[in-house]
């Protein structure tokens, strides 16, 4: 079956960069795109951006272009989402999510989120 | 950006109503509109992709549809697990951006 599985908790203090990591399996990894999506705590879904594992290409929503990073490694079928800069606006859940067709027929999977959490 | 209007924020409604829940586009996306179902904690569910299409498992009492920038989605007869927050989002152009939920509440 279809997983992705996300790392763990993180705490960082502000101006740090956390990483974070999602693996996929049940399905062949290049043929997806991965999205990410953060959620601060009561609020709303925010996309980040999208890698397509296929080629490597991104695109990324213009609030986080220059701070954000997407990577994935198809030798262990792992995506990964670099944030620097960390302010406490930043303190959410991130999601991976799986889509095809740059997200024309949705994200239909999704890892079960990690927290970070920005404090001083 | 293309911005989601969604509405209501909030809904109270009982088992076995039929209710509607609306997001509206800031501009044309054709049909490239989703909807999600999150329950607190959880992360979110696709239901419908591509305006009206059913995405699979999912139960034929949730539907969706368009009309023009507008979009409906509907479900025909509460359920007691139906009780969740739903997102509209579009992925028509980058960035992908989520309206900002409807909470569906026991009445």
């Amino acid at each position: 079956q279809v997983q992705l599985v996300q790392s763990g908790a993180e705490v960082k203090k502000p101006g740090a960069s956390v990483k974070v990591s999602c693996k996929a399996s049940g399905y062949t990894f290049s043929s997806y795109g991965i999205n990410w999506v953060r959620q601060a705590p009561g609020q709303g879904l925010e996309w980040v951006g999208w890698i397509s594992v296929y080629n490597g290409d991104t695109n990324y929503a213009q609030k986080f272009q220059g701070r954000v990073t997407t990577t994935t490694d198809t030798s262990t079928s792992t995506a990964y989402m670099e944030l620097r800069s960390l302010t406490s606006d930043d303190t959410a859940v991130y999601y991976c999510a799986r889509d095809i067709l740059f997200g024309r027929k949705g994200l239909d999977y999704w890892g079960q989120g990690t927290l970070v959490t920005v404090s001083s | 950006d293309i911005q989601m209007t969604q509405s209501p924020s909030s809904l109270s409604a009982s088992v076995g109503d039929r209710v509607t829940i609306t997001c509206r586009a800031s501009q044309t996306i054709s049909s490239f509109l989703n909807w999600y179902q999150q329950k607190p904690g959880k992360a979110p569910n696709l239901l419908i992709f591509a305006a009206s299409n059913l995405q699979s498992g999912v139960p034929s009492r949730f539907s969706g549809s368009r009309s023009g920038t507008d979009f409906t989605l509907t479900i025909s007869s509460l359920q007691p697990e139906d009780f969740a927050t739903y997102y509209c989002q579009q992925s028509a152009s980058t960035p992908h951006t989520f309206g900002r939920g409807t909470k569906l509440e026991i009445k």
